[in-house]
């Protein structure tokens, strides 16, 4: 089954905390992975795509093909990454979101 | 760029009527395009998958009645709420694939946020 697991609704923490947004996945194959941002009253937007291994507004995940999982992680939060934030795997025709995790970012 | 535009951003309508929410994709053809349903700061729930030239796919439990899709060209997919009632009010979001096989991308819309009084 192809499965995206995002085990946290919200998550709170304090501006300048390390900020830690779990993704866990099931997909037989070699998987693409995405984290989407949708800020208040603004379009879902791509973050970043594990293919290219880049760094967007300070946020990186990396692929754990053997915990199957695909983490995002931002070493100081600042208030304004405070957002829904969304995992996505690129599925055979059609991309699986997990459920969204909640940011907030506390001053 | 790969846009994909929205009409209209908001709309309210009247219990027992029908709205008619546009998704264009303004600079490439998409023979695939999503619609999903966002509620309140909730996740995104896919309603249904719109192919160019044939009928639309829904997810289970999703009314194919009350949500008609069109996808009539490349570039335009539209969704009509039938008999619209209070609890179809919600946040629409469509997305536009662009390009096939394993090298597809998908790109999302602005949304419609409908309510229906």
């Amino acid at each position: 089954a192809q499965r995206v697991t995002q085990p946290e609704k919200l998550l709170s923490v304090f501006k300048g905390a390390p900020v830690e947004l779990k993704c866990n996945y099931s997909y037989s194959g070699s998987p693409e992975l995405f984290w989407y941002v949708q800020y208040s009253r603004q379009r879902l937007q791509l973050l970043l795509r594990h293919i290219s291994r880049e760094s967007i507004k300070g946020f990186t995940a990396d692929l754990n093909k053997g915990e199957t999982s695909f983490h995002l992680k931002k070493p100081f939060a600042q208030e304004e990454d405070s957002a829904m934030y969304y995992c996505a795997l690129k599925g055979t025709y059609k991309y699986i979101f997990g459920t969204g995790t909640r940011l907030k970012v506390l001053a | 760029g790969a846009v994909v535009s929205q009409h209209p951003s908001w709309v309210i309508c009247k219990s027992g009527t029908s709205v008619k929410i546009e998704c264009r994709s303004l600079d490439f053809q998409a023979t695939t395009m999503f619609w999903y349903r966002q509620f309140p700061k909730q996740s995104l729930m896919l309603m249904a998958t719109s192919n160019e030239g044939s009928k639309a796919t829904y997810e289970q439990g999703v009314e194919k009645d009350k949500f008609l899709i069109n996808h009539a060209s490349l570039t335009l997919s539209t969704l009509t709420v039938t008999s619209a009632h209070p609890e179809d009010s919600s946040f629409y979001i469509c997305s536009a694939q662009r390009g096939g096989g394993s090298s597809y991308e998908q790109y999302f819309g602005p949304g419609t946020r409908l309510t229906v009084t």
